[in-house]
């Protein structure tokens, strides 16, 4: 079965700086998609970024970035310029290739993100 | 239009109260998903629907029966509940569960936040 590691329960990161959020999944499976979800104090589960496994390219999305690294089977977020607005628990999650209920989201514990004016 | 809307927002009910929640989407989206989230923690699937058909239950006592009366709506019908269901209830919805990324994204609504005394 697979797994997803967030090993930060909480980060803290100043305004304007960037941060980095680590995951770690574990599978055997060589096709899948990896997310990573924001939940912020209004609680809906907000999409900051997708990855599918079969592309090389990090994916990136305005200030959000992501640094895949299928070997090592590690998937983190890049935050650059940190706004207030960022602050959110963030969710990591990892989705097999295939439909039905294979292909449902298997989450990370979260991190719990803070920003400092 | 990426919206899942959630109604109600709070809800209170004592054990022998029978309440329901409601999901709406307007997307065309044929894959709907109830959620479980109790504080700090991932959201837990509960029950899937793709094509107003369940498709998966997760082994959720019958004290939550859901229905999905037609492709928009997801309904969550609760009786006897018990104090350890209070949670955050999230909905979501994608375009199906098929192996497509692009298809099988999923939005989430704000939920709702259930206390069972």
């Amino acid at each position: 079965a697979q797994t997803v590691t967030q090993s930060q329960p909480e980060m803290s990161v100043q305004e304007a700086e960037t941060v980095t959020l680590s995951c770690t999944y574990d599978t055997s499976e060589s096709d899948y998609y990896l997310f990573w979800y924001k939940q912020p104090p209004s609680r809906q589960m907000i999409l900051v970024i997708r990855q599918e496994a079969y592309k090389q390219q990090n994916a990136t999305e305005n200030r959000f970035s992501v640094n895949f690294q299928k070997a090592a089977k590690s998937f983190s977020l890049k935050i650059s310029d940190s706004q207030l607005g960022d602050a959110a628990m963030y969710f990591c999650a990892y989705r097999s290739d295939y439909g039905g209920s294979q292909g449902n989201l298997i989450f990370g514990k979260g991190t719990k993100l803070s920003v400092k004016p | 239009d990426t919206e899942v809307t959630q109604t109600p927002k709070h809800l209170v009910m004592g054990m022998t109260n029978k309440k329901s929640l409601k999901c709406e989407q307007h997307m065309g989206h044929r894959a709907m998903y109830w959620y479980k989230q109790k504080a700090k923690k991932p959201p837990e699937l509960m029950f899937v629907y793709s094509y107003e058909k369940l498709s998966i239950n997760e082994s959720v006592p019958s004290r939550f029966s859901p229905e999905c009366p037609n492709s928009s709506l997801l309904n969550l019908h609760l009786h006897a509940l018990q104090p350890e269901d209070s949670a955050l209830y999230l909905c979501a919805s994608s375009q199906d569960e098929g192996r497509e990324v692009a298809k099988n994204i999923q939005y989430f609504g704000a939920g709702t936040r259930l206390s069972v005394l």
